[in-house]
């Protein structure tokens, strides 16, 4: 058990539509890091945000956004939905400047 | 150009026997970090080990040893006595850039099959 919690564990919903990816991270853990997998585009960093401010960003579209809280979870905004963004979403968090704790991910299915 | 590049797609290793995964990165920063990850059948994401630019030493976890050869750009991860539980997909991984503006870049995997 790596002590980050990822909820849902599983999304369905159709293009168009809005939702939203919750992590909690370890206890202890200030930074929080999201990623997608997909099959047509790897393993792709998405953004970091450590106690509250976002500290690094990577290939994060305009129409998802994210936001750490003050008790440290983390929520991943995902917006006008397209079928590319079907993909396994994971949360991860530490107490260093690299990702070591992964949840168990959301699978997010685009119809 | 990748900026990470893992050249074997899958691998086999015979139980007990060591493997190394091949990895190469590509970077301009004279700071950066060097990851490598476990992803089993059941998909979880499972920290291997870290290696620092500026570390001297190769980084050893347990059974896991990341080969830093710096001038090759090369940062192989080796694996010591495979159990059949090493089966899974590897990725590579590096972070570029300072703090406020890393970036973080995954290569395309190595699948490990451990062989009884």
């Amino acid at each position: 058990d790596s002590g980050v919690t990822q909820t849902p564990k599983h999304l369905i919903t159709a293009t168009g539509q809005r939702v939203t990816l919750r992590c909690s991270p370890r206890s202890g853990d200030l930074s929080v890091y999201w990623y997608q997998q997909s099959l047509d585009q790897g393993l792709q960093f998405l953004i970091q945000y450590y106690n509250g401010e976002e500290r690094a960003k990577g290939n994060i579209l305009e129409r998802f956004s994210a936001q750490q809280f003050p008790d440290l979870h983390s929520e991943l905004n995902l917006s006008s939905l397209e079928l590319g963004d079907s993909a396994l979403y994971f949360c991860a968090s530490s107490v260093n400047d690299w990702p070591q704790h992964f949840g168990d991910g959301t699978r997010l299915s685009i119809l | 150009a990748q900026k990470i590049t893992q050249t074997q797609p899958g691998m086999f290793v015979q139980e007990k026997e060591a493997v190394t995964l091949d990895c190469t990165y590509d970077t301009s920063d004279p700071s950066y970090g060097l990851f490598w990850y476990k992803q089993p059948s059941s998909g979880e994401m499972i920290f291997l080990i870290y290696q620092g630019s500026y570390d001297q030493q190769n980084a050893t976890e347990g059974r896991y040893s990341l080969n830093f050869q710096k001038a090759r750009k090369s940062a192989n991860l080796v694996i010591s006595a495979s159990q059949l539980g090493d089966s899974a997909m590897y990725f590579c991984a590096m972070r570029e850039g300072t703090s406020g503006t890393y970036k973080y870049i995954f290569g395309t995997g190595t699948r490990l099959k451990v062989l009884a």
